[in-house]
C-alpha cells in the first residue's frame, strides 16, 4: 500500500469554526508532513514530524496546530483561520525526514468564509 | 534568499515528442535535486531525483540533467504521452538528508495533445 489518504477532500469554514484535517499512511514511514498549496504556486512545506515529534516548523501562525498521534496518522487542527489560509492542504509521507522521495496525498481544499 | 525556479511556465507538444523542462536553482548547497509531477486533482508525484555530484540520470523515458556550472536543471521527457499532461515542480532538498526539507519551484505546465 503507497497511499497516503486525506480527509476531508473539501472543507468549508467560517472564520469563528475549529476544524481538523486527517492524514494516514500504512507504509511505515516514519517522517510525515504537512504542505500549503495556493492555487498555481508550488507546495509550500509547514511542519515535519519525524518519529511522531515536530522536527521542524515554518514560522506557521499558532491558528494551525499539528499533532502527530501515532506513526500512521497525521492531524492538522484549524482555529481562527483567515480568508487567505484558503488552500489545498497536502500531507505526504516518507522513510524518514529528509528523504526526497515523498509520498503525497490527494490533498484538502479548504476555503475559509 | 535561496530558492528554486522554471523559465517556462507552460509547455505544449504533440503526442510523441520529446519534451524539455527547464529549472533554474539558486542554492549551491542542496544536496539533490528532484523532480516531480502533479497531475489535476491530485498530489504531487517523485519522478526523479539527481544527487548534487552527479551530471545526468536515467529513468524509465525521463531523464534528469544537472548544470552547477550555470546552476540549471531539466527534465527531458521522450515520446511524449497525453498522461504526461500536468503540472512539473523542481525541488531541491537543503539541510541534509536526516533534517532536510524540500523547497519546491514556481512549476512549469505540460499540456501533450494526441
Amino acid at each position: 500500500d503507497t497511499e497516503v489518504t486525506q480527509t476531508p477532500k473539501h472543507l468549508v469554514m467560517g472564520m469563528t469554526n475549529k476544524k481538523s484535517l486527517k492524514c494516514e499512511q500504512h507504509m511505515g514511514h516514519r517522517a510525515m508532513y504537512w504542505y500549503k498549496q495556493k492555487a498555481k504556486k508550488p507546495p509550500e512545506l509547514m511542519f515535519v514530524y519525524s518519529y511522531e515529534k515536530l522536527s521542524i516548523n515554518e514560522s506557521v501562525p499558532s491558528r494551525f496546530s499539528p499533532e502527530c498521534p501515532n506513526s500512521s496518522l497525521l492531524n492538522l487542527h484549524l482555529h481562527a483561520l483567515q480568508p487567505e489560509d484558503s488552500a489545498l492542504y497536502l500531507c505526504a509521507s516518507s522513510q524518514v525526514a529528509g528523504a526526497y522521495e515523498q509520498y503525497f496525498g490527494p490533498g484538502t481544499r479548504l476555503t475559509v468564509t | 534568499g535561496e530558492s528554486v525556479g522554471l523559465h517556462l511556465p507552460t509547455l505544449s507538444v504533440q503526442e510523441g515528442d520529446n519534451s524539455i523542462i527547464n529549472c533554474a536553482y539558486s542554492n549551491s548547497a542542496s544536496d539533490y535535486f528532484i523532480w516531480y509531477k502533479q497531475e489535476s486533482g491530485k498530489g504531487p508525484q517523485f519522478i526523479i531525483d539527481i544527487r548534487s555530484n552527479m551530471d545526468k540520470r536515467q529513468g524509465q523515458r525521463v531523464t534528469v540533467l544537472l548544470n552547477k556550472t550555470v546552476k540549471h536543471l531539466s527534465l527531458q521527457i521522450a515520446a511524449t504521452q497525453p498522461g504526461d499532461s500536468a503540472v512539473y515542480f523542481c525541488a531541491e532538498l537543503s539541510g541534509g538528508t536526516s533534517y532536510g526539507k524540500l523547497t519546491f519551484g514556481q512549476g512549469t505546465i505540460l499540456t501533450v495533445h494526441p
